[in-house]
């Protein structure tokens, strides 16, 4: 089976343009996340999604991120009024859950990335 | 809060020798999981290695192993017989146990070379 994809794989984008990011994660798995590369930097935590639970949208870094996921799939990353901060690798992954609960855990399984370049 | 450390922004290695990649965390969690991914150019996120907190054997995987001293919260990664395929960046990353847990912590990575 295809393992996640993310496209495009690079984005080059104007200050203050709108940007779509897309993530098709594993067929069956029912948690999405995406996570911000920063250069230098490990990964940041942006957003959460599992089933048809309200997504954790804790990590998102400002109103202008905005993420979502329809029918329970493919998941959309979007960036209003792009700024220069805003580049980096943008990463998504799946697991078959999201929980690891007690001792068992659900191993999360990444895409190549989203490189966005904002000049 | 947990927090993750990478102190070697950078490391070589020559091809066929052994390198260790240091990682210490921070937590006052009894039950979590630690792991090391490895990401080379291509940018994909691979699973290198998992340990379990509640297990004392470390874990190993082929070529790799870990050396998980859990009274110091340290989380090292032996590499074995290094390969040039192993060039890549290595990040360390922590998360909680129990239910309903999902947010990994990731250290600022490690680049590894290894050298023909």
């Amino acid at each position: 089976g295809a393992g996640v994809s993310q496209s495009p794989s690079n984005k080059v984008t104007e200050k203050g343009k709108d940007v779509e990011l897309r993530c098709d994660p594993i067929s069956g798995h029912t948690a999405l996340y995406w996570y911000r590369q920063s250069l230098g930097q490990g990964l940041e935590f942006l957003i959460y999604f599992q089933g048809n639970s309200a997504p954790d949208k804790s990590g998102l870094p400002s109103d202008r991120f905005s993420a979502e996921r329809t029918g329970g799939s493919v998941s959309t990353l979007t960036i209003q009024r792009t700024q220069q901060e805003d580049s980096a690798v943008y990463l998504c992954a799946s697991s078959f859950m999201g929980l690891a609960g007690g001792r068992s855990y659900n191993e999360q399984f990444f895409g190549p990335g989203t490189r966005l370049t904002v000049l | 809060a947990q927090t993750v450390t990478q102190s070697q922004p950078e490391m070589s290695v020559q091809e066929a020798e052994t390198v260790t990649l240091s990682c210490t965390y921070d937590t006052s969690e009894s039950n979590y999981y630690l792991f090391w991914y490895k990401q080379p150019p291509s940018r994909q996120m691979i699973l290198v290695i998992r340990q379990e907190a509640y297990k004392q054997q470390n874990a190993t995987e082929n070529r790799f192993s870990v050396n998980f001293q859990k009274a110091a919260k340290s989380f090292s990664l032996k590499i074995s017989d290094s390969q040039l395929g192993d060039t890549a960046m290595y990040f360390c990353a922590f998360i909680k146990g129990g239910s309903r847990t999902y947010k990994y912590i990731f250290g600022t990575g490690t680049r590894l070379k290894v050298l023909a």
